[in-house]
């Protein structure tokens, strides 16, 4: 069946580090593929998505690249704020049937002054 | 954007009664409405998805009579767990899709304690 794993965390940078956590899938056909995060006390926000290979999607300075080849969606961004401290899930949706999500065990990410 | 509510945001409860949360779309007609359940430093387990007028469908291992699903408008669905038990404590939290749309809108979770 369709599965999503994450890196485990937590993990933990400075101001301005560079972040980069990994995120392969197992899937059958053409899944689409998000990154949600989840600010303390709050629901999930949809970060970013891609829908096919080599798209890559972006926002708030995230990126995450299709990665049919290596089935890989790893979330990155060049320089981490105190803002971006959240918990970060990976997740696909599988290219038949419903809008099912399967998502990542999550990764937390804590970013210090 | 799509917002949705959950409501209660938290609540306590005694072992034995029921409790019903409410999750509505706020700004647009969900067509599709997901069930989530999320332990402590866990990810979400989906537990059912409902289509409003229609009978939700539940995931493997949901016990369907225990966690009872309505979604009687395009803009309401409710979960309620029936006779609850303290193992039953944990972050309830819906999503919504309207028509036209695959993205799912989430709510702001419902933290459950069974005392």
């Amino acid at each position: 069946g369709n599965s999503v794993t994450q890196m485990e965390g937590p993990v933990t940078l400075s101001e301005e580090a560079f972040l980069t956590i990994n995120c392969t899938y197992t899937a059958t056909g053409y899944p689409s593929l998000f990154w949600y995060v989840q600010y303390p006390g709050e629901g999930l926000q949809l970060l970013l998505k891609a829908t096919k290979a080599d798209d890559k999607g972006s926002n708030k300075g995230f990126e995450a690249t299709y990665r049919k080849e290596t089935t890989s969606f790893h979330l990155e961004k060049g320089s981490v704020q105190v803002s971006d401290s959240a918990v970060y899930f990976c997740a696909l949706r599988g290219s038949g049937g419903y809008n099912k999500l399967i998502f990542g065990a999550g990764t937390r990410l804590a970013v210090h002054p | 954007g799509a917002v949705v509510s959950q409501h209660p945001s938290r609540v306590i409860c005694k072992s034995g009664t029921s409790v019903k949360i409410e999750c509505r779309s706020l700004d647009f007609q969900a067509t599709t409405m997901f069930w989530y359940r999320q332990f402590p430093k866990q990810s979400l387990m989906l537990m059912a998805t409902s289509n409003e007028g229609s009978k939700a469908t539940y995931e493997q291992g949901v016990e369907k009579d225990k966690f009872l699903i309505n979604h009687a408008s395009l803009t309401l669905s409710t979960l309620t767990v029936t006779s609850a038990h303290p193992e039953d404590s944990s972050f309830y939290i819906c999503s919504a899709t309207g028509e036209g749309t695959d993205t799912q809108y989430f709510g702001p979770g419902t933290r459950l304690t069974v005392l």
